[in-house]
């Protein structure tokens, strides 16, 4: 069955760049959403598509997709983007998939 | 503006159905441009599909899951039901509806209930 792999836990500096990739096979037709969510609250969407995002979101977050590779790219982390990022998307099926998430501590 | 919002028991016991309402306002479920949908999350744990719903009467659901869920709408009441037979302690967790987009390359939430905790238990 399809997958998509996360690192469980990334850090960076205040104002430092991250980049958190998920991984898997659907990715390489079908591209990867992003969501945002902080503790006791619903996720939020950052990115969608090729590399769009929803207005309210700030252009540091930004999206790309390689192979089978998607990555989440915060350029200048602020304390404010700590939170725990999932990556998600669909298979061929219409069947939908999240990563297992990713912690992001801004040091 | 859209606004979902999930209601139902908070408690559900073992092998019982765990039955949630998602109701929605600012917009319509009958739309041929959305599709929606139900994730949950246990606690401490990362999200996880269930299913998604279109036009009423087309359904998706994660083949872990599909033996024991049921999603269905009422456009008349503009909300959209889950239904998770055969509960147990696993199925405790926040669950949340949410609007989608879905296309030929893609699938995205871009709005979400806040969420309500089910608790399995005796």
């Amino acid at each position: 069955s399809s997958e998509l792999t996360q690192d469980p836990v990334v850090s960076v500096a205040l104002g430092q760049t991250v980049r958190i990739t998920c991984q898997g096979d659907t990715l390489g037709n079908y591209y990867a959403t992003w969501y945002q969510q902080k503790p006791r609250q619903a996720p939020v969407l950052v990115i969608y598509g090729e590399n769009s995002r929803p207005s309210a979101i700030p252009d540091r977050f930004s999206g790309s997709t390689s192979g089978n590779t998607a990555s989440l790219t915060i350029t200048g982390a602020q304390a404010e983007d700590e939170a725990d990022y999932y990556c998600h998307s669909r298979d061929s099926s219409g069947h939908q998939l999240f990563g297992g998430g990713t912690k992001v501590t801004v040091l | 503006q859209l606004h979902l919002q999930e209601s139902g028991p908070g408690l559900v016991k073992p092998s019982e159905t765990l039955s949630l309402t998602c109701s929605v306002s600012g917009g319509s479920i009958n739309t041929a441009a959305f599709y929606w949908g139900w994730v949950r999350q246990p606690p401490g744990k990362g999200l996880e599909w269930i299913g998604t719903i279109f036009q009423s009467r087309n359904t998706y659901y994660n083949p872990s899951l599909k033996s024991r869920v049921t999603i269905s709408a009422d456009t008349s009441k503009n909300q959209f039901s889950l239904k998770l037979d055969s509960v147990i302690a696993a199925d405790t967790a926040v669950y949340y509806c949410a609007r989608q987009a879905f296309d030929v390359l893609i699938a995205y939430y871009d709005n979400w209930g806040r969420g309500t905790l089910v608790t399995v238990s005796s």
